[in-house]
């Protein structure tokens, strides 16, 4: 049972280039989020889906686009990453019903030069 | 706006003491409250939660207070150890929502 899992771990891009942060669970949960966290600015929720199929704006989605590809996969996209957007990024999921609780993966650490 | 404080960035607290990190909301619709620990290089981990219905969640060394006249939760870690030396998040979820509103956490070093 691993959880949440991100790829890749690290990543370096240029300004302009696009890529995509991979997300899987596997403990059946309903919902999956992305978040960022930059220093002194805590987590940032930017995208969430509360069920496969459906998607929705989190605090700070601007420049960003995700894809909840079925129950376990839900995807981060930048198509013209900018330096504002060197981060951490977390994915997360819950179980709704079950007490709230968000399990976060390892995070993707992400520099654009 | 803010919707979830912690207004100490930091904390530092002798192994053995009482760590007390403090956290205060603003919407009145949050009705449970989370704290997550988070190590370097590592994704925040649950810590201990509360439902708006109680004032106190105990769960060994960690207990959360509740203060809804006041809007203020704390957590209180009894005692410290150096492994609680983490950033601490505080978390609030509003009724019938599906997602969560962070703080911008607090990092407590545990001296020796």
């Amino acid at each position: 049972n691993a959880g949440v899992t991100q790829t890749p771990k690290f990543q370096v891009l240029k300004t302009g280039q696009s890529m995509t942060l991979q997300c899987a669970q596997d403990m059946n949960h309903n919902s999956m989020y992305w978040y960022r966290q930059d220093p002194g600015m805590g987590l940032r929720l930017i995208y969430y889906s509360a069920s496969e199929g459906t998607t929705d704006k989190g605090e700070v989605p601007n420049g960003y686009n995700v894809s909840r590809l079925n129950k376990r996969e839900f995807s981060l996209r930048l198509e013209s990453a900018a330096p504002s957007q060197t981060s951490v990024y977390f994915c997360a999921s819950s179980e709704f019903n079950r007490n709230y609780e968000q399990y976060f993966g390892p995070g993707t650490r992400l520099t654009v030069t | 706006d803010q919707q979830v404080k912690q207004n100490s960035p930091s904390l530092s607290v002798q192994e053995g003491r009482i760590s007390i990190l403090n956290c205060d909301y603003t919407n009145s619709m949050f009705d449970y409250f989370l704290w997550y620990k988070k190590y370097p290089a590592e994704g925040p981990t649950f810590l201990i939660s509360i439902s708006s219905i109680k004032d106190k969640n105990e769960d060994g060394r960690f207990t959360v207070f509740l203060n809804k006249s006041a809007k203020h939760l704390s957590l209180h870690i009894v005692p410290s150890q150096p492994g609680d030396s983490a950033v601490y998040f505080c978390a609030a979820r509003a009724n019938r929502d599906d997602k969560i509103i962070f703080g911008k956490g607090t990092r407590l070093h545990i001296l020796p």
